[in-house]
């Protein structure tokens, strides 16, 4: 199965800051990977899909690249609301479709 | 408005049973593949499994033969059936609408599972 590691495990940031997390494949998966936020007691949400392609609703300020086998997921101008955790998934081919550990953003 | 609802879950003793289903709106339910993705608390998100529009299904190795997802189309309904719970499967479980590119666009509300004697 395709194992996915992002970094920093945590990370401690202030409004207005550019944050970026990356996540790396152990295999290349093209461009089937995905970005989602979650907040406590909440379900995921999706940010990005196809490694840069903003979901509908998104602010514009989360932005994604990356291919192959490494990606990145960057908030410029963090706001207040943006303080959660973020998790990359893989979904090159056919399932299982592996999620990164997390990354928790908290406010320094 | 896109609308996913699970029910089923609850306290179930370890080697018992447990069938979750997830009631969805909104969209033409039977041209979405469905997903099913469990965090245990504190931790990270895990895939559980997934049925395509003609009913594939996958799973992970740590359920695969345990866990089996199915779908009604006429009823609107994803279903996750669970045997052989242990401690370990205790998590909020999540249904998800596929967004075409294995992404889930949209996430039910979750519900929990405990698996404790």
């Amino acid at each position: 199965d395709i194992q996915l590691t992002q970094s920093p495990s945590s990370l401690s940031a202030s409004v207005g800051d550019r944050v970026t997390i990356t996540c790396r494949a152990s295999q290349s998966i093209n461009a089937y990977l995905n970005w989602y936020l979650q907040k406590p007691g909440k379900a995921p949400r999706l940010l990005i899909y196809a490694a840069s392609d903003l979901e509908s609703g998104v602010p514009s300020r989360f932005s994604g690249s990356g291919f192959g086998t490494d990606f990145t997921l960057t908030i410029d101008s963090l706001q207040a609301e943006d303080f959660a955790t973020y998790y990359c998934q893989q979904s090159y081919t056919t399932p299982p479709y592996t999620f990164g550990q997390g990354t928790q953003l908290d406010f320094k | 408005e896109v609308q996913l609802v699970e029910s089923g879950g609850g306290l179930v003793q370890p080697g018992g049973s447990l069938t979750l289903s997830c009631a969805a709106s909104g969209f033409t339910f039977s041209n979405y593949e469905m997903h099913w993705v469990r965090q245990v608390a504190g931790e990270g998100l895990e895939w559980v499994s997934a049925i395509n529009s003609a009913g594939d299904t996958y799973y992970p190795d740590s359920v695969k033969g345990r866990f089996t997802v199915s779908r009604d189309n006429a009823k609107k309904s994803l279903y996750l059936q669970m045997n052989g719970l242990r401690a370990g499967d205790t998590a909020v479980y999540y249904c998800g609408r596929d967004s075409g590119v294995g992404a889930i666009d949209h996430w039910g509300q979750g519900i929990l599972v405990s698996v404790s004697s």
